[in-house]
């Protein structure tokens, strides 16, 4: 199965860009890269996803290097709302052609004002 | 909408009892899922279902049932609570797509207590 490697924890200041990386090194040609995060207390939330092109939306851009083998979730303002922890995911897994998502450790955002 | 909903909030179990965890959406999704999350640990995948009548297994599956009656609804079951079994439950839940990325939705968690 294809891993994901991310930093246990990142700080930032509010205000600030933040570039949170994440390794993919064996990403199979199919895998959709995709961010959640989990604010404290919560389920987690969609961020965002891509394949192969960089991607941007109200909440973040995703940078994807031309090979896969790494991308970067930029938060370009980050405020205190945005401390939490970022999933970077490749699989999705059991169930078929989309499945359910497979989880690690992530990276913790904390946000200093 | 609102989305994925989880009942209870909090649950505090005694060693032996037995509980369900309520789950439902109201997006007309056919996947639902169950996971678990331990004391900082990412979610692992307990049971899933990809449509009424239909479930399976996930990665730790043991001490938990579920069914799928309705496409709303997708209970899990703790037959005979375990202190192994203390944890944070979210179920999430997107729709069925093969040509088009759906994200998952997740409800808020049930966080379980077994004494």
């Amino acid at each position: 199965d294809a891993k994901t490697t991310q930093p246990n924890s990142m700080e930032s200041n509010e205000e600030e860009p933040v570039h949170l990386p994440c390794n993919h090194s064996t990403i199979s040609g199919t895998d959709y890269i995709h961010w959640y995060r989990q604010l404290p207390s919560q389920g987690p939330e969609y961020v965002i996803h891509g394949l192969t092109s960089n991607v941007n939306n109200r909440m973040a851009s995703l940078a994807i290097a031309e090979d896969r083998k790494s991308s970067t979730l930029i938060l370009h303002r980050a405020t205190l709302r945005d401390a939490a922890v970022y999933y970077c995911i490749l699989k999705w897994n059991y169930g078929g052609s989309q499945g359910n998502l497979i989880f690690g450790k992530g990276t913790k955002l904390s946000v200093k004002p | 909408n609102a989305g994925v909903t989880q009942t209870p909030k909090f649950q505090v179990l005694k060693t032996g009892q037995s509980m369900t965890l309520q789950c439902a959406q109201d997006m007309n999704h056919e996947y639902m899922s169950w996971y678990r999350q331990d004391p900082g640990m990412g979610l692992r995948l307990i049971h899933y279902s990809v449509g009424a009548g239909i479930t399976d297994q996930g990665e730790v599956p043991n001490g938990y049932n579920v069914s799928r009656s309705t496409t709303e609804d997708f209970p899990l079951r703790l037959l005979s609570a375990a202190p192994s079994q203390t944890s944070v439950y979210f179920c999430a839940s997107r729709l069925r797509g093969v040509d088009t990325y759906n994200e998952q939705f997740f409800g808020p968690g049930t966080r379980l207590t077994v004494l």
